[in-house]
This record gives C-alpha cells, structure tokens and sequence, in this order.
C-alpha cells in the first residue's frame, strides 16, 4: 500500500535559518504529492502541491521536487520567520484511489526570534 | 468564502454518550471526507463519501458511523463514545473527477472531540 515516512521531529531553529524536512515515499504508478502545514489551533492547509515527476511545487518561501528516482519530495524553505512555526505533513494521493491522502506522522517546527 | 465548516468545535464526552459531528461545505464538492488526527500519527482516514447518498470506510471506521443525505454535508456519529475516541477530527472535500492529478483536498479547522 501507500505510505509516507516524514523526519521526526520536533525541529526548533533560530530566524534565518534554512529548514529541510525530509519526506519519502512507497507507493505504485505516479502518486501525486502534497505538503500541508497546520498553524497552532487551526486546520489544515495545502502549502504545495507536485504531480509528476521533476515538478517543483512552491508557495510562501517553500519548496519541494518531486524526485521519482529517490521516492523524495523533501520541503525546503532558505530562511525561515517566527510566523512559520507550525507543524508541516507530507502526503500522497495515488492515480487509483484519488479519494485517500495517506499523510505523514508530522513535523513540528518551531522558529525562534 | 467559508469553505469546510465544522461544529461544534469542541466537546468533552462521557463514556458511552453519543454525538455527531457535523461537516458543511460550499464549494460543491462530490467528496467529502472524515480524518481523526493523533499525535505522532498524522491523520486517518475514518469514513468518506463520494457523493450525495454513499459512504464508503477508510482506515478506521470501528465505533464511528457517517451519513450524507446531502450534497453538502456530512455528518459523523459516535454511538457510545470511548476515551479511545479522544482525538482531534477533520473533516474535508475535494472535487470528485477521478484521474486529475493533484486535486486538492480542503481541510476543516477541526473538531477537538474529549472523551471522560
């Protein structure tokens, strides 16, 4: 079946700082895939987005490529805010069954000033 | 714009109490969703729907029923809670062409659900 594996975290840097959190995959065909971030209290919502192979997926200082050859989809940001303090999850949705998200455990970030 | 609404937005629960939680969107999408979410867990997928009038389980649909008489609702219940059931619940909906890549799901702001 479907899975996500996320780095766990929590993960605390300063301002500035540059944020990789690693994110891999095991799934059959060409799953598309997604980064959702969730601010303290609230919902989910979709931060990126990629849905083949090589795609670049970018939104508010973030990024994530899609890299089929390593199953990865790694989400980077070079300098991070206090305002970005949240937890981030990767997910993937196959082609077969497009109604299922099968998500990531979740990251904690926490940015200090 | 108001999306996925979700209510109520917090409950505490005896054992064995019933509720149901309701979900409404107006974006006039086929699917709609129920996820519970558990630390260190992600999110799981309970119940979904992909259209007026059908329900199909997800990944944990044990202690949970769901109904959806309408295009723009969904509704979950619990018939007799269980401290088990503690979690934060999510409800969701996307469009429901099948074979789009990349069709984004969007997200409630989450029931926070207690069970005593």
């Amino acid at each position: 079946g479907n899975s996500v594996t996320q780095m766990e975290g929590p993960v605390t840097l300063s301002e500035e700082a540059f944020l990789t959190i690693n994110c891999t995959y095991t799934a059959t065909g060409y799953p598309s895939l997604f980064w959702y971030v969730q601010y303290p209290g609230e919902g989910l919502q979709l931060l990126l987005k990629a849905t083949k192979a090589d795609d670049k997926g970018s939104n508010k200082g973030f990024e994530a490529t899609y890299r089929k050859e390593t199953t990865s989809f790694h989400l980077e940001k070079g300098s991070v805010q206090v305002s970005d303090s949240a937890v981030y999850f990767c997910a993937l949705k196959s082609r077969s069954n497009d109604y299922k998200l099968s998500f990531g455990a979740g990251t904690t970030v926490t940015v200090r000033a | 714009n108001a999306g996925v609404t979700q209510t109520p937005k917090f409950r505490v629960l005896k054992t064995g109490q019933s509720m149901t939680l309701l979900c409404a969107q107006d974006m006039n999408h086929e699917y709609m969703y129920w996820y519970r979410q558990d630390p260190g867990m992600g999110l799981r997928l309970i119940h979904y729907s992909v259209g007026e009038g059908t329900t199909a389980k997800g990944e944990v649909p044990d202690g949970y029923n769901v109904s959806r008489l309408k295009k723009q609702n969904f509704l979950l219940g619990l018939e007799s809670a269980a401290p088990s059931q503690t979690s934060v619940y999510f409800c969701a909906s996307s469009y429901g062409t099948t074979g789009i890549p990349g069709n984004t799901i969007y997200f409630g702001e989450g029931s926070w659900l207690t069970v005593v």
